[in-house]
């Protein structure tokens, strides 16, 4: 089976930019996070969706939407772009929503601000 | 906000020796978990530990949830140069999500 895919794996913006990262789950899975990592730290948790809702959200401004279909794939769109944006964003999936349910990481999508 | 620490941030060791990473968290959780994230991948989830005091092992992996629930430990024996990585704990209180810890950066030396 297919493990959870995000596109682009690259991507280069300039400040003032939005921009949309995509990421299909794990197949069965019904719940997709997303996370910033920045390089020498541990993700930062975003958004966390289950079943097309949203079920939690981390300290990130309001430039920071995401979506879930009905297919349970999830769109993160980053609107207004700053240098500070630039990391790598990973999504993940799992069977469930919920912090106690193993996370199944992407490749993750890096971002860079220009 | 819920904080989880780790120490060290890095750690270099010689083939052979043993490593240990340690988690804190400032407040009481529901569960934590581990992730190992290799140079230039993913973080790929190792263990979920729950209860109380609980240890598990994985072949030279041994991981610990303390008994207050606050902090955790991996412990790696006889280390070899496919550990080389870093190690994260990520603990969850019951609310919003997963928090994750800076980790521990190993570099292991043949």
């Amino acid at each position: 089976d297919a493990g959870v895919t995000q596109s682009p794996t690259h991507l280069i913006k300039t400040r003032g930019q939005h921009v949309t990262l995509r990421c299909s789950p794990i197949s069965g899975h019904k719940s997709v996070s997303w996370y910033q990592q920045v390089l020498g730290q541990g993700p930062q948790f975003i958004f966390q969706y289950y079943e097309k809702e949203e079920r939690g959200r981390g300290n990130f401004p309001d430039r920071f939407s995401a979506r879930q279909f009905p297919n349970y794939s999830s769109e993160l769109n980053v609107n207004a772009l700053l240098l500070g944006d630039s990391a790598l964003y990973l999504c993940a999936s799992s069977l469930e929503g919920g912090g106690n349910q193993p996370q199944h990481f992407g490749d993750g999508t890096r971002l860079s601000i220009l | 906000g819920q904080q989880v620490m780790q120490i060290p941030q890095y750690q270099h060791v010689q083939e052979g020796e043993d490593f240990t990473t340690y988690c804190n968290s400032s407040t009481t959780l529901s569960n934590i978990q581990w992730y190992k994230q290799r140079p230039g991948g993913h973080p790929v989830f190792l263990i979920q530990l729950v209860k109380s005091g609980e240890v598990k092992k994985q072949k030279r992996l041994t991981f610990q949830f303390g008994e207050a629930k606050k902090n955790s430990s991996l412990h790696i024996t006889a280390t070899q140069t496919t550990d080389v990585g870093t190690y994260f704990c990520a603990g969850y209180t019951g609310r919003r999500a997963l928090t994750f810890g800076s980790g521990t950066r190993l570099q292991v030396q043949p």
